[in-house]
């Protein structure tokens, strides 16, 4: 069962760039590692996804070192409506126990 | 909107009491996960269902259970319900198995509120 961990919270600034980190240390072989973005009493809505090395999608990147022990999701230039909580979650496609993390919350100041 | 319906929006209920939390998936979706949110604690995953199979089981307690009809359609049911079973119940859905882990798309969620 991989855990994952994230920091509890963040600030930053209108147009910087922002990277969180996930910890997951005992990823299984066929895990891909998950990020989710949680708006108050709204359903989380999925960002971007990956198993190794780095993607890049329209909202974020994901980089994924070789032992894959962690990931770092980066968002580039943030605005104000990108303050919410930012779930990583490692996930294989058996479905076996799927595991959230404690979310990050970010919160971008003007 | 992700195309994940629950029903309903609210509700209020005693303790005690038994509730049913219902979720319709995306069309073509086949996998339904059930997940629970309070104020103190993150995302827990309850329960997945696959085509009307159970596939995979979180921290659901024994007062709870789910199940997935023909049409795909699930039910959350809350039995004994406890001042601590209020919280955000979230239902989500995917195609279900792939290559790659599925994307997930939440519905708004149903917020219970026992009293």
């Amino acid at each position: 069962l991989a855990k994952t961990t994230q920091p509890i919270s963040m600030d930053s600034y209108e147009g910087q760039e922002v990277n969180i980190t996930c910890s997951h240390n005992n990823i299984a072989t066929n895990d891909y590692i998950t990020w989710y973005q949680q708006f108050p009493s709204q359903g989380p809505r999925f960002i971007i996804q990956g198993y190794k090395t780095k993607v890049t999608n329209e909202v974020a990147s994901l980089f994924i070192p070789a032992d894959r022990k962690s990931s770092t999701l980066s968002l580039p230039r943030v605005s104000l409506s990108d303050t919410a909580v930012y779930y990583c979650l490692v996930f294989n496609n058996a479905g076996n126990m799927l595991t959230f993390g404690g979310g990050t919350r970010l919160m971008v100041k003007p | 909107d992700s195309g994940v319906t629950q029903t309903p929006k609210h509700l209020i209920t005693a303790t005690g009491q038994r509730v049913t939390l219902r979720c319709s998936p995306r069309s073509g979706d086949l996998s339904v996960y059930w997940y629970q949110q309070s104020l103190d604690q993150g995302l827990q995953f309850l329960i997945q269902y696959y085509n009307g199979e159970e596939r995979a089981k979180g921290n659901i307690l024994e007062r709870f259970s789910a199940q997935q009809f023909p049409d795909l359609h699930s039910e959350l049911n809350l039995s004994s319900l406890e001042l601590g079973d209020s919280a955000l119940y979230f239902c989500a859905s995917s195609v279900g198995r792939g290559i790659k882990a599925p994307e997930q798309f939440f519905g708004p969620g149903t917020r219970l509120t026992v009293l």
